[in-house]
């Protein structure tokens, strides 16, 4: 069956900490593979996404994500977060239509 | 060029009324879809387009029903609301594999 998991639930971090937000996916064939963030209130924008090629990808606001084929996994990052990066964080997969799984989500808290 | 429109943004219905959430989109897409937002559920697809005239189901399909009678609109259909519908909806178009979301609505069902 196809899954997106999220490892973590909740996660509080101060302004400056690094973060790595964790995703493990299981998808039939080709797979394409997002990071969603809904600010409070708001609908989700897409951070960044991975279609093929260079694994680690770069998306906006200085967040980044790897893709680790071997692990099924597509990790977020940013090197140093900030109290606007509170949120949530949705991972997502899809195969070429369209169709979006996503994970359950991660909340996102930075203290000022 | 609006993008993704939802109407309403807010709703309350009572047990067993209808009500149809709109959807449009200027953008051409031929991919358009529907999910519902709850509290630690993530995002689940409720039903999906590929075209005018064709639709299917998606994770959670019961109680919702949809139509595709152009590229631009994609409506959908609560024929009798049950409280385990109170949710925050979602309509989305794809070009290729990238989605594009609308603000949602937030429905209520007392």
């Amino acid at each position: 069956a196809q899954s997106v998991s999220q490892h973590n639930h909740h996660v509080i971090l101060s302004e400056a900490a690094s973060l790595e937000l964790g995703c493990n996916y299981s998808y039939g064939g080709t797979v394409n593979l997002f990071w969603y963030v809904q600010y409070p209130g708001q609908h989700l924008q897409l951070l960044l996404k991975y279609f093929s090629g260079d694994p680690l990808v770069k998306g906006i606001k200085g967040f980044e994500a790897e893709f680790i084929k071997s692990k099924f996994s597509f990790n977020l990052r940013k090197p140093s977060v900030q109290w606007s990066d509170t949120a949530e964080y949705f991972c997502a997969a899809g195969g070429s239509q369209g169709n979006l799984i996503f994970g359950k989500g991660t909340k996102l808290s930075v203290k000022p | 060029n609006a993008g993704v429109t939802q109407t309403p943004k807010f709703q309350v219905l009572k047990t067993g009324q209808s009500m149809t959430l709109q959807c449009a989109q200027d953008m051409n897409h031929e991919y358009m879809s529907w999910y519902r937002q709850d509290p630690g559920m993530g995002l689940r697809l409720i039903h999906y387009s590929v075209g005018a005239g064709i639709t299917d189901q998606g994770e959670v399909p019961n109680g919702y029903n949809v139509s595709r009678s152009t590229t631009e609109d994609f409506p959908l259909r609560l024929l009798s609301a049950a409280p385990s519908q109170t949710s925050v909806y979602f309509c989305a178009t794809a070009r290729g594999t990238e989605a594009f979301f609308g603000q949602g609505t937030r429905l209520t069902v007392v």
